[in-house]
């Protein structure tokens, strides 16, 4: 059963760059099997796709976040990671890590999410 | 930009069925998902491709879909039912994932 754990910072400051981490355990990180993918909910909100990454390093962002995005794989660490630039207080949220079954295309399995709160 | 609607509230009696719709011009193209949300909670996913349910997930659990509408059908609902449902597809040009807005189901 594949599980996953975000990590980072709690507080970003307006205009810096929130990073965040997943990592991934209990499943081939590297099988082709599943997209890589970040999800977030702002507080008492719905949930927004972000973006997703494959085994072989493609990636596709939520247009309307993709100036700002970039999300990355290391393999040998079982992780991936989003970077989100330039950010504001509608950045405010939850953000979950999730893996897409590249076969069912559903988001599978999730992380507990991690919130993240955009200020000064 | 692709929007999923879904109504904002739904509520239901306990042993009652609950439907809770989810509408978009892609959805005669491209497959809808549904997942649950229980306060401060992860999503988890209750149904896939329209109408299939993930092991574990309890049969009164049903995905039918019509058209641009698509419907999650909880029959006989109880009271650890009550949560934000929310469908999920892609758009019908590249992988573009959208969440519908959610609708909160209340077991009355």
């Amino acid at each position: 059963q594949v599980q996953l754990q975000e990590s980072g910072p709690g507080l970003v400051k307006p205009s810096q760059t929130l990073s965040l981490t997943c990592t991934v355990s209990g499943g081939s990180f590297s099988s082709g099997d599943y997209y890589w993918s970040w999800i977030r909910q702002p507080p008492g909100k719905g949930l927004e796709w972000i973006g997703y990454i494959s085994y072989s390093g493609s990636t596709y962002y939520n247009p309307s976040l993709k100036s700002r995005v970039t999300i990355s794989v290391d393999t040998s660490k079982y992780q991936f990671s989003l970077e989100l630039t330039s950010v504001t207080a509608a950045d405010t949220a939850v953000y979950y890590c999730a893996t897409e079954g590249a076969v069912t295309k559903s988001f599978q399995h999730w992380g507990q999410g991690t919130l993240v709160i955009v200020s000064s | 930009s692709y929007e999923l609607t879904q109504p904002p509230s739904v509520s239901v009696s306990p042993g009652q069925t609950a439907r809770i719709t989810c509408s978009g011009d892609a959805l005669p193209q491209q497959y809808a998902y549904w997942y649950q949300q229980k306060s401060g909670q992860a999503p988890v996913l209750v149904i896939y491709k329209d109408s299939e349910r993930p092991s574990g997930i309890p049969e009164r659990f049903s995905g039918s879909t019509s058209g641009t509408t698509v419907t999650l059908t909880i029959s006989g609902v109880q009271a650890e039912d009550e949560a934000d449902y929310y469908c999920q597809s892609a758009a019908s040009s590249g992988p573009y994932r959208v969440f519908g807005g959610g609708t909160k189901l209340t077991v009355l």
